[in-house]
């Protein structure tokens, strides 16, 4: 099975401010890494798939990089709405393991 | 406009089997995607249960297997979960999905599903 490793686990910030977060995957998998938004009540909501394709209407701030074992979500300007929880999820091989997520919080 | 509804009690006793159906709109099932479920224990992170294409193969995880049943209605255009001998670590917000290996575009809104006597 496929090992993802999230970092960092939370993460303070302002509006206006840019942030990155890191998945780690145990083994290569090419670019199947998605990244998904969660917001309290919610649930979650696919961001981009493929390691950097943006799911439709999701702002261009938000933008994905990597492939093989190692990957990032950055957000280039920190919007309010922003504020939630992001996880990465590999659908490489089944079990299509996640990431323990990050809790981005307003600073 | 594609949506999910997950239906199904909301408590289970220990040692009984917890049972979910999904309901599909704007999409029929026997099109493609993989339709499977996700579940997440109250504050904590997601974990992958298992999926189901719409031929019927089933991928299921590993530590749940023993447990798991998923099947697809193509008739009412739903797919279900069953899962067997629940104990209180099966407590979670349970969703059910629709993609596949470019992620799951779709979801449902969740429903809590509580294993208490």
């Amino acid at each position: 099975d496929i090992q993802m490793s999230q970092s960092p686990s939370s993460l303070s910030a302002s509006v206006g401010d840019r942030v990155t977060i890191t998945c780690r995957a145990s083994q290569s998998m090419s670019t199947y890494l998605n990244w998904y938004q969660q917001k309290p009540g919610k649930a979650p909501k696919l961001l981009i798939y493929a390691a950097s394709t943006l799911q439709s209407g999701v702002p261009s701030r938000f933008s994905g990089r990597g492939s093989g074992t190692d990957f990032t979500l950055t957000i280039s300007a920190l919007q309010p709405e922003d504020f939630a929880s992001y996880f990465c999820q590999q659908s490489y091989s089944v079990p299509y393991s996640f990431g323990q997520g990050t809790k981005l919080d307003l600073k | 406009q594609v949506q999910l509804q997950e239906s199904g009690p909301g408590l289970v006793k220990p040692s009984e089997t917890l049972s979910l159906t999904c309901g599909i709109s704007g999409y029929f099932i026997t099109s493609g995607f993989q339709w499977g479920w996700i579940r997440q224990p109250p504050g904590k992170g997601l974990e992958w249960i298992g999926h189901i294409s719409r031929s019927g193969v089933t991928d299921y995880s590993a530590s749940l297997k023993s447990r798991l049943i998923m099947s697809v209605d193509t008739s009412k255009n739903q797919f279900s979960l069953n899962l067997t001998k629940v104990t209180a670590t099966d407590t979670a917000i349970y969703y059910c999905v629709g993609g596949g290996g470019s992620g799951y575009h779709y979801w449902g809104r969740g429903t809590l599903v509580t294993v208490s006597s």
